[in-house]
Formats: C-alpha cells, sequence, structure tokens
C-alpha cells in the first residue's frame, strides 16, 4: 500500500533562518507531488507541483522553493524565513496525470518567531 | 481558471441530525470532485468522491450529489455524531490540468451531543 511520511511535524524558527521540509512517497512511482500551506487553520493554498523529477511549477511568488530529486521525494526549502511562513505545510500525492484525489501527510507546523 | 466557493463556513448541528455543505465551481470542464475530513492537527482526507458522469454516490452515512448544469456539488451527513466534528473541504479539477485540486474555503462542522 502507499504511504506518504513527511517531516518534522512541528518546527520553530527564527527569523532570517533556512528551511527544509522533507516528504516521500512509499509504494508508488511517477507520483505528481504537491506542497500546499494552510494557514489560519482553514483554506488550502497550494504551492507548488511536481509531475516529474527535477520538474516544479510554482503556484504563487513566495518566499520558497521547492525541488524533487528523487521520483517519490519531495522538499520544500527557504533561504531566509519570514513571520508571513508561518502556518500547517501539507504535502500530497496523487496518480501521475490522472484526475484522482490526494493523499495528504500528516503536514509541519511551521511557527516563524 | 476555476475557482470554488463553499458554504457555510461554519455549522453547528445537533447530534443525530443531517449536515449539508454546498460548493460551487466555475469551470464547466471540471469533472472530478473529491470531498476532504481534516481533523484538528492532521492532514484532511479524502471521505467521498463523484465523477462528472454520475449525480450521486452514497457511503454509509455521507453522501454527495452533483448538478452539473448548474454547476454545484453538495456533501450530506446523516444521522450525525460528535465524531463528525471536522473542517469539510470540497474541491474540483479537470482532466487535463496535471492533478491539481482547486479547494474551496472549507466548513467547520461542530456536532453537539
Amino acid at each position: 500500500s502507499q504511504t506518504i511520511h513527511q517531516w518534522p511535524a512541528t518546527l520553530v524558527q527564527p527569523v532570517g533562518s533556512p528551511l527544509s521540509l522533507e516528504c516521500t512517497v512509499e509504494g508508488t512511482s511517477n507520483p505528481n507531488l504537491y506542497w500546499y500551506r494552510q494557514a489560519a487553520g482553514r483554506g488550502l493554498q497550494l504551492l507548488f507541483y511536481s509531475v516529474g523529477i527535477g520538474q516544479i511549477s510554482s503556484e504563487v511568488p513566495q518566499n520558497l522553493s521547492a525541488s524533487r530529486p528523487q521520483d517519490r521525494q519531495f522538499i520544500l526549502s527557504s533561504k531566509k524565513l519570514l513571520l508571513s511562513d508561518s502556518g500547517f505545510y501539507l504535502c500530497a500525492w496523487s496518480v501521475l496525470g490522472a484526475n484522482y484525489g490526494y493523499t495528504f501527510g500528516s503536514g509541519t507546523r511551521l511557527t516563524v518567531v | 481558471g476555476e475557482n470554488v466557493e463553499q458554504h457555510p463556513s461554519t455549522l453547528s448541528v445537533q447530534e443525530g441530525d443531517s449536515a449539508v455543505i454546498k460548493c460551487t465551481y466555475s469551470d464547466s470542464a471540471s469533472n472530478y470532485f473529491p470531498w476532504y475530513k481534516q481533523e484538528l492537527g492532521k492532514g484532511p482526507q479524502l471521505i467521498i468522491d463523484i465523477r462528472s458522469n454520475v449525480g450521486e454516490k452514497k457511503d454509509q452515512r455521507i453522501a454527495v450529489t452533483l448538478n452539473k448544469t448548474a454547476k454545484h456539488f453538495s456533501l450530506h451527513i446523516t444521522e450525525t455524531q460528535p465524531e463528525d466534528s471536522a473542517v469539510y473541504f470540497c474541491a474540483a479539477s479537470r482532466t487535463d490540468s496535471w492533478g491539481k485540486l482547486q479547494f474551496g474555503a472549507g466548513t467547520q462542522v461542530v456536532v453537539t451531543p
């Protein structure tokens, strides 16, 4: 069966520090991968999506970047965090090229202080 | 692009009563409509979905209806229980969108005993 792992679960970082959040998927190949941010406990904002290794599409200009160094690994990064980067970050995967629902990870709660 | 509106933003129901959440979408090419349930501090989980070739789908106490002409779809929860308390998201996507889902803003459902 397919599983998605996301870590860390919580993170407190000072303003101006770097960020690296990692997401890995098991039990499937060539997944679509997504990074979402959820602010104020409600709406889901798509940040990045990837349909293959090295292929990253950005949905919203951010202080963030994403990379996909391996087929089932998706990384969200920042060189210098801002207070506004605080939020709940969710990784998700779906079947490549298909119109199916996502499976979300358990999320990372990031607080920038 | 696709725009999904979701109502109400908050819904309080007595245990045993029914709950209905409604969503409208703007892109007539959207053909996949999933619903997600998010419990506090967790990632959203897919609870039911419907495709545009079907008007209604039911899974135990949960049902979804789709009206393509009016471009709206609804989630119905019958015989609500306290464990149904959560935030519910509707979403929509189209076949050529690389699986990207456009989410509604979410509905906080509170079931009181």
